[in-house]
């Protein structure tokens, strides 16, 4: 069974674009949370969509953004993207709620 | 605010050694408590989790255990290896908590010296 899928593995930007971040969950898992991890803070929640509807969401400016499709596949997007945006984004997913297994992230870096 | 600590900040040991990480957490009851490897360059992977009401969980060479009372979790490892280089970190779920509900510690970075 295939595991947690994220794409790109990395990527770098300049400061004021915007960027897009994929996460394809484990077949028949519904749920996908998004945490962003940086060495000062940690993992940081994000969102979390199950049933292509926002279930939940962390403390973030509106900059950062998601959805989920019908097929349980789920974007990120960040506008306007700041030096501290420069971190590992991190998608989990579950059948229901609890996250259970995390991908391997998208490392984006800010120039 | 809900917290997790966790210590040491880095460790380094010799293979073949034995180790202990802690987890001290401000807030309780939760659902369950986790703790995690990170590779360098990949995603978290489970190590155990762990109810409310259990004091102890292994998988392998990994033990966890947990204190209620003190409110600490340790995740002790046996005989170690190289593989175990890594980062370990500990999250606790939050009762009736989703996604959401996940707070993480900041890692025990570890390493294994031949």
């Amino acid at each position: 069974k295939a595991g947690v899928t994220q794409t790109p593995r990395y990527l770098i930007k300049t400061r004021g674009q915007q960027v897009t971040l994929s996460c394809s969950p484990i077949s028949g898992h519904r749920s996908v949370s998004w945490y962003q991890q940086t060495p000062g803070q940690g993992l940081q929640f994000l969102f979390e969509y199950f049933s292509e509807t926002q279930r939940n969401k962390g403390n973030f400016p509106g900059r950062f953004s998601g959805r989920q499709f019908s097929n349980s596949r789920s974007e990120m997007n960040v506008s306007t993207l700041e030096l501290g945006d420069s971190a590992l984004y991190l998608c989990a997913s579950s059948p229901q709620g609890q996250p259970q297994h995390f991908g391997d992230g998208t490392r984006l870096s800010i120039l | 605010k809900n917290q997790v600590e966790q210590s040491p900040q880095s460790l380094i040991i010799l293979e073949g050694k034995n180790c202990t990480l802690q987890c001290n957490y401000t807030v309780s009851p939760f659902s369950n408590l986790r703790w995690y490897k990170q590779d360098t360059g990949r995603g978290p992977v489970s190590l155990t989790i762990m109810t409310f009401s259990e004091n102890t969980k292994s998988n392998g060479r990994y033990t966890a255990t947990l204190d209620a009372d003190t409110k600490q979790s340790s995740l002790h490892i046996t005989a170690s290896q190289l593989s175990d280089s890594a980062s370990y970190i500990c999250a606790l779920m939050y009762s009736g908590g989703g996604a959401d509900g996940l707070t993480f510690g900041k890692g025990t970075h570890l390493i294994i010296q031949p």
